[in-house]
């Protein structure tokens, strides 16, 4: 079954520190990517979404995302983060044989000021 | 624009007992689709709606049911609730196919006791 595995279930790092989550997905064919982002008390929205094209995404709030086809990877990076960049992050893939999105469990960012 | 609004926030229920969700998506959007959130299992995908038809289905019994409406409206049902039920329901509506930006709802937290 496809499948979307985030590593990293809880992350804390300090400000101005560089950020990498991991994402890899389990499908030979072509897919549509996706990061999303829950911050506390807020609704679940995207931050960047890769379809096809350039394989290094930029997405919001200084977020970038790529795309390794070899290793069926698409891991969010952020050069420094913010206190404010707490939050849960969310990889999900849309596989392209169907529109079912695939959900992975998250990873829990927390930023100490 | 309002964003997507789901009634109601808070649902508590007993086993044998069923459930309606309702979702009122963007104005514009036709898309909508549903998800269950659980800390064991993340999110998952339940089902997608547009044009009043669903378009695609998650892998859950048949104890879960959606409809749309024809202003694009949605309501999902949980049949004979067990305690494994107890999530928070995500609603998340796009312009026409799930690859298009989804905006998701702030949910609906369901226990099941």
């Amino acid at each position: 079954a496809q499948s979307v595995s985030q590593h990293n279930h809880h992350v804390i790092l300090s400000e101005a520190a560089s950020l990498e989550l991991g994402c890899n997905y389990s499908y030979g064919g072509t897919v549509n990517l996706f990061w999303y982002v829950q911050y506390p008390g807020q609704h679940l929205q995207l931050l960047l979404k890769y379809f096809s094209g350039d394989p290094l995404v930029k997405g919001i709030k200084g977020f970038e995302a790529e795309f390794i086809k070899s290793k069926f990877s698409f891991n969010l990076r952020k050069p420094s983060v913010q206190w404010s960049d707490t939050a849960e992050y969310f990889c999900a893939v849309i596989p392209d044989r169907d529109d079912k999105i695939i959900f992975g469990k998250g990873t829990r960012l927390h930023i100490l000021p | 624009k309002a964003g997507v609004t789901q009634t109601p926030r808070y649902l508590i229920k007993t086993r044998g007992q069923q459930v309606t969700l309702s979702c009122s998506p963007i104005s514009g959007h036709r898309s909508v689709s549903w998800y269950q959130q659980t800390p064991g299992q993340g999110l998952q995908f339940l089902f997608e709606y547009f044009s009043e038809t669903q378009r695609n289905k998650g892998n859950f019994p048949g104890r879960f049911s959606g409809r749309q409406f024809s202003n694009s409206r949605s309501e999902m049902n949980v049949s004979t609730l067990e305690l494994g039920d107890s999530a928070l329901y995500l609603c998340a509506s796009s312009s026409v196919t799930v690859t298009d930006t989804q905006y998701f709802g702030p949910g609906t937290r369901l226990t099941v006791l």
